[in-house]
């Protein structure tokens, strides 16, 4: 079946540098890509996604990027802010037109001031 | 709109015992899923439905755990025996077909189950 993994597991970064996650998929006919933000103690949130007709999709700081033929996916984050530490979870589409989503294992960002 | 509504919030309850979580989609979403998330699994797809019909449930871990959606508003999760392993935050999330493809997933509030 579908597998999505995520890396890194955690990431800590200084305010103001860069961040990337990134995730690898297993089912080539995969043809939607969100990512989610998760708070502590809340709900994921959508922040981007992708799909497989386009190859990067840019809103501000943060931008995904898709190589299908690698079948791998990244967020990043520019000029990162302290707001922007939570868990990052990316996703994908099962390749039977389905929609159910599978996700990554998660990354925890830590933006420090 | 108010989002996806889920009671409860927080459940304690002893092993042993039925839980019942509940989950009212966003009017005019097709789509229902039911999540677990532990610090050990992750996000876990328990069980999903499209127009209250039942698509896929291969992610219900065992036939204590059983899901409903008798209509466009309303779905339940029921655990029965509960067992300290089910303890984990429970998301219903729901989301409407666009133009053929995949949307946003809209999560709910989550409900904090712990099973002493």
């Amino acid at each position: 079946g579908e597998n999505v993994e995520q890396h890194p597991s955690t990431l800590s970064v200084q305010e103001g540098d860069s961040a990337v996650i990134k995730c690898t998929y297993s089912d080539s006919a995969s043809n939607y890509f969100p990512w989610y933000k998760q708070e502590l103690g809340k709900r994921p949130q959508l922040i981007i996604d992708i799909r497989s007709n386009v190859g990067e999709k840019k809103d501000q700081r943060i931008a995904v990027t898709l190589n299908k033929t690698a079948k791998h996916f990244s967020l990043h984050i520019t000029e990162t802010q302290p707001e922007d530490s939570a868990v990052y979870f990316c996703a994908a589409t099962r390749g039977d037109s389905s929609y159910k989503l599978i996700f990554g294992s998660g990354t925890r960002l830590l933006v420090r001031p | 709109d108010a989002g996806v509504i889920q009671s409860p919030r927080h459940e304690v309850t002893e092993m042993g015992q039925e839980v019942t979580l509940r989950c009212k989609p966003i009017s005019g979403h097709d789509y229902l899923f039911w999540y677990r998330q532990t610090m050990m699994r992750g996000l876990e797809l328990l069980i999903y439905f499209n127009n209250n019909v039942p698509i896929d449930d291969s992610g219900m871990p065992e036939d204590r755990f059983s899901a409903k959606m008798p209509n466009a508003s309303f779905s339940t999760l029921k655990i029965q025996p509960s067992e300290p392993r089910d303890s984990a935050v429970y998301f219903c999330a729901s989301s409407r077909t666009s133009g053929g493809a995949p949307g946003e997933l809209f999560f709910g509030e989550g409900s904090r189950l712990t099973v002493l």
